[in-house]
């Protein structure tokens, strides 16, 4: 099976401005967790979506959002960007037979200038 | 082999030692606990897990041992190879239900030949 992909990669964008995040799952896999991964404060987990709906949240502000579609692809969103926005964004997938073995994928590095 | 008492960011080793990695964990009530290895520009590789009705579990050249009593999860590897060099998270799944895992600081484990 191929695993959790993240796109893009790589993001460069300015202050103020907001981005959109996405992530396939590995297949068959219906939960899937954000984490925002920075030097300063390390792995922070942001929300979890299972079957289109948010089942865990982290504490993070209001301009993170998220969303799962029904072939549980999910995007990430965050407005208003601010210089600290700056980092990785993981997502990982995990199959309902096991949920909390989370697989994760290699990120999406934001730089916000 | 080496080891340490307290969570240390570092951890040098020889190849062929045995190396534990050591983490404290905040909620006595989670129940399901998890390391990951981390390499550079990668996301966490899933190592290996363990739930609360058990003390330790082995897998392939790893150990991990969970004392409820201190709260505290320790990763055994066997035979360090270089391979083995990498940032290695413990995390603990605080989800009411499905999955909001909860990380470590990390402990960058070098391995030198």
């Amino acid at each position: 099976k191929a695993g959790v992909t993240q796109t893009p990669r790589y993001l460069i964008k300015t202050r103020g401005q907001q981005v959109t995040l996405s992530c396939s799952p590995i297949s068959g896999h219906r939960s899937v967790s954000w984490y925002q991964q920075t030097p300063g404060q390390g792995l922070q987990f942001l929300f979890e979506y299972f079957s289109e709906t948010q089942r865990n949240k982290g504490n993070f502000p209001g301009r993170f959002s998220g969303r799962q579609f029904s072939n549980s692809r999910s995007e990430m969103n965050v407005s208003t960007l601010e210089l600290g926005d700056s980092a990785l964004y993981l997502c990982a997938s995990s199959d309902l037979a096991d949920q909390e073995t989370q697989y994760f994928g290699p990120g999406t590095r934001l730089l916000v200038l | 082999g080496e080891s340490v008492g307290l969570h240390l960011p570092t951890l040098s080793v020889q190849e062929g030692d045995n190396s534990i990695i050591n983490c404290a964990y905040s909620n006595s009530a989670s129940d399901y606990f998890i390391w990951y290895k981390q390499e550079s520009g990668k996301g966490p590789q899933f190592i290996i897990d363990i739930r609360s009705n058990m003390d330790k579990r082995q897998g392939q050249r790893v150990t991990v041992l969970l004392n409820k009593t201190v709260k505290h999860l320790s990763l055994q590897i066997a035979a360090t190879q270089p391979g083995d060099s990498a940032v290695y998270f413990c995390a603990e799944n605080i989800g009411q239900a499905g999955t909001a895992l909860i990380f470590g600081k990390g402990t960058t484990l070098s391995v030198s030949s």
